[in-house]
């Protein structure tokens, strides 16, 4: 079975400009989560949806992050407009269990904001 | 609140020697404790995890950990390191909520090199 699928692998763009960032889930599973990890601060959670509702989003840093899940198989983690602190691996895991912990990574994204 | 302290950032050893990695915790509720491994340019895989009952707990590839409340420790072992071993090892914690809550706080990690 394919794990959790995450695209683009690396994205570098300039400071200012709109980024997405996307993941696909493992089929079945129920509870998304997408973290930030980055050298001083370690691993972030950002935001954990639960069938498709977030149901906390108070790791997300300020209004320029927001992320959506419209279904059970997508979710998308959009920065605009993009600074050079957003710099970072963004990582996106799923579970089978609501409330349980991630257990299925991504391989991540890598983000360069120049 | 909670926290996770991994000591030694990069660790060091020979092929076949014993790898011990520590991690110290922080915890308001009697926590989960948990162990993740991530390898190069991958997300993180669980290798074990305490939740209650027998407190050495046994995981993937040969790793153990032990639960020691009174030390607030949970150090993971491997009696023989693997070259394939090598990567970095994050302990992490759940809570505040309470035990088996999603939220996790994450230690900083320890970077393992075997030499060979």
């Amino acid at each position: 079975d394919a794990g959790v699928i995450q695209s683009p692998r690396h994205e570098v763009t300039e400071m200012g400009q709109e980024v997405t960032l996307r993941c696909k889930p493992i089929s079945g599973h129920n509870s998304l989560f997408w973290y930030r990890q980055t050298m001083m601060r370690g691993l972030e959670l950002l935001i954990y949806f639960n069938n498709n509702v977030p149901i906390d989003d108070s790791g997300m840093p300020e209004d320029r992050f927001s992320a959506k899940m419209p279904n059970a198989s997508f979710s998308t983690l959009k920065i605009q407009p993009s600074e050079p602190r957003d710099s970072a691996v963004y990582f996106c895991a799923s579970s089978f269990e609501t409330g349980s912990l991630p257990q299925h990574f991504g391989d991540g994204t890598r983000l360069s904001i120049l | 609140a909670q926290s996770v302290t991994q000591l030694g950032s990069h660790v060091s050893v020979s092929e076949g020697a014993l790898v011990l990695l520590r991690c110290n915790y922080s915890s308001s509720v009697p926590p989960y404790l948990f162990w993740y491994v991530q390898y190069p340019n991958q997300g993180l895989q669980l290798l074990l995890k305490y939740t209650t009952g027998a407190t050495l707990v046994k995981g993937i590839n040969g790793f153990e950990a032990e639960f020691k409340k009174s030390e607030t420790s949970f150090h993971l072992t491997k009696p023989s390191a693997h070259m394939s071993d090598a990567a970095e090892y994050f302990c992490a914690v759940s809570g505040p909520s309470g035990a088996g809550s999603y939220q996790l706080t994450f230690g900083k990690g320890t970077k393992l090199s075997v030499i060979p």
